[in-house]
């Protein structure tokens, strides 16, 4: 089945304690990308990758860090959480530019 | 950068009534534009997307939506509602050169009443 696999879907953690949450994709998709919601606020982009070896910010990506070492992998890392980093997040991966991303399940992250 | 706007947060309609859910984008050059819907727990999930070929798209679920270029508008229909069509429903537009991001709107979560 082709799909998006995000882990783990719920995690609580502390102040500055470093955690990473996996996303790969089955597709051989080239483009990733990691998204956070909020209420009131949409979707909004942290970070983005056109292909191994290729990423750049998006609209919010302070705090965070992002690899892309294979093409189906694209872990994103919080390397000293903060509680504004409570959110919702999202991995999607989209084939081109014009073919729609098709997201994970999703992530609940609460930093205490 | 660009941006989208959906008017009304929320939107109550009755079981068998027309759902309509209004999306405006900012964009000097034609976009490609999609609605997605999440419902409660889940991920997004693709509704339909224009990408420059017929203005009218027809989605699944029966939902369709209309680019209208000279409104800058793409706003999503559906013409008898279904209790299981409550959800969120967000629109999004693609910003070229940024590696294909989406820009969301805010979203508007649909309540059918019975």
């Amino acid at each position: 089945e082709a799909q998006v696999t995000q882990n783990p879907r719920y995690l609580i953690t502390v102040t500055g304690k470093k955690l990473t949450v996996t996303c790969s994709q089955n597709m051989n998709h080239e483009y990733m990308s990691w998204y956070r919601q909020d209420p009131g606020l949409g979707l909004r982009q942290i970070y983005y990758s056109m292909n191994v070896e290729v990423t750049d910010k998006g609209d919010v990506p302070e705090g965070y860090k992002v690899s892309r070492k294979e093409k189906r992998n694209f872990p994103l890392i919080l390397e000293s959480p903060s509680p504004n980093q409570t959110s919702l997040y999202f991995c999607a991966s989209s084939p081109t530019l014009a073919g729609g991303y098709t997201f994970g399940s999703g992530t609940r992250l609460t930093v205490v | 950068a660009q941006s989208v706007t959906q008017l009304g947060s929320h939107v109550s309609v009755s079981e068998g009534a027309l759902v309509l859910l209004r999306c405006n984008y900012s964009s000097s050059v034609p976009p490609y534009l999609f609605w997605y819907v999440q419902y409660p727990n889940q991920g997004l999930q693709l509704l339909l997307k224009y990408t420059s070929a017929a203005t009218l798209v027809k989605g699944i679920n029966d939902f369709e939506a209309e680019f209208k270029k000279s409104e800058t508008s793409f706003h999503l229909t559906k013409p008898s509602a279904h209790m299981s069509d409550a959800a969120e429903y967000f629109c999004a537009v693609s910003e070229f050169g940024y590696g294909n991001k989406l820009v969301f709107g805010a979203g508007t979560i649909l309540r059918v009443k019975s």
